[in-house]
C-alpha cells in the first residue's frame, strides 16, 4: 500500500523560508522511473505544480518559481524535502506531495495535504 | 510555459447526463495529459493519464480523448458521486494544471 504524508509548519512569517517534508511508504525512490512531486492549491483556487524529484536525482522546477525552490531526497529515509524561500501571503496554500510512477508525470498517489498560512 | 485552458468553468448537470469538459493547451503536448477529480477538502484523484488511458479502479463511465492541443473528458451517465471539480494537467514540458471545472447539480 502506497502512502504519502506532508509535514511542516502551519504558519510562517513573510520573508521566511518554508521547509516541507514528504514521508512516504510502499515504494522506493530508488526504483527506476519513480518520482515524487509537490503541488499546491491556494484556498478556493486551482492546483499549481511546483517541483518534481526523480529516482535518478533529476529535478524539475516550475519556471515561475524556480529561483525560490529547492527539492532534495533522502532515499534511505523515504523522504522528499521541498524548501521555498522568501514566503509571501500569496503563498498561503495547501501543499501536496504526490507520486508519479514510471516517470510519467501524472500523479497516481497523493498525500492528504498540509495547509500553510503565511502571515505576520 | 504551456498554458492550459479548461471550459466551461462551471457545468450544471443532472444525474444520468452525459457531460464533456474541454482542455486546450497553448502548444502541442502530444498525449501527455491527465485528468483529476477533486472533492472539497480532499486530494485530487487521478482519472485518466496519457489523454485516454483509464486509471485502475476508475469507473468506465469516465473517458478521455484528444491529442496535440485539444482534449476532452467525458462522463457518461453522471452519478451523484461525480459532482466535483475536475482538472486537466499537462506533463509534456514541466507540468501545468488547468483552472478547473466544477460540475454541480442542476
Amino acid at each position: 500500500q502506497i502512502t504519502l504524508k506532508e509535514s511542516g509548519p502551519t504558519l510562517v512569517k513573510p520573508t521566511q523560508a518554508l521547509t516541507l517534508t514528504c514521508t512516504f511508504s510502499g515504494f522506493s525512490l530508488s526504483s527506476s522511473g519513480v518520482g515524487v512531486g509537490w503541488i499546491r492549491q491556494p484556498p478556493g483556487k486551482a492546483l499549481e505544480w511546483l517541483a518534481l524529484m526523480y529516482w535518478n536525482d533529476d529535478k524539475r522546477y516550475s519556471p515561475s518559481l524556480k529561483s525560490r525552490l529547492t527539492i532534495t531526497k533522502d532515499t534511505s529515509k523515504n523522504r522528499v524535502v521541498l524548501t521555498m524561500t522568501n514566503m509571501d501571503p500569496v503563498d498561503t496554500a495547501t501543499y501536496y506531495c504526490a507520486q508519479t510512477p514510471y516517470g510519467s508525470g501524472s500523479y497516481t498517489y497523493w498525500g492528504q495535504g498540509t495547509l500553510v498560512t503565511v502571515s505576520s | 510555459d504551456i498554458q492550459m485552458t479548461q471550459s466551461p468553468s462551471t457545468l450544471s448537470a443532472s444525474v444520468g447526463d452525459r457531460v464533456t469538459i474541454t482542455c486546450r493547451a497553448s502548444q502541442s503536448i502530444s498525449s501527455w495529459l491527465a485528468w483529476y477529480q477533486q472533492k472539497p477538502g480532499k486530494a485530487p484523484r487521478l482519472l485518466i493519464y496519457k489523454a485516454s488511458s483509464l486509471e485502475s479502479g476508475v469507473p468506465p463511465r469516465f473517458s478521455g480523448s484528444g491529442s496535440g492541443t485539444e482534449f476532452t473528458l467525458t462522463i457518461s451517465n453522471l452519478q451523484p458521486d461525480d459532482f466535483a471539480t475536475y482538472y486537466c494537467q499537462q506533463y509534456n514540458s514541466y507540468s501545468t494544471f488547468g483552472q478547473g471545472t466544477k460540475v454541480e447539480i442542476k
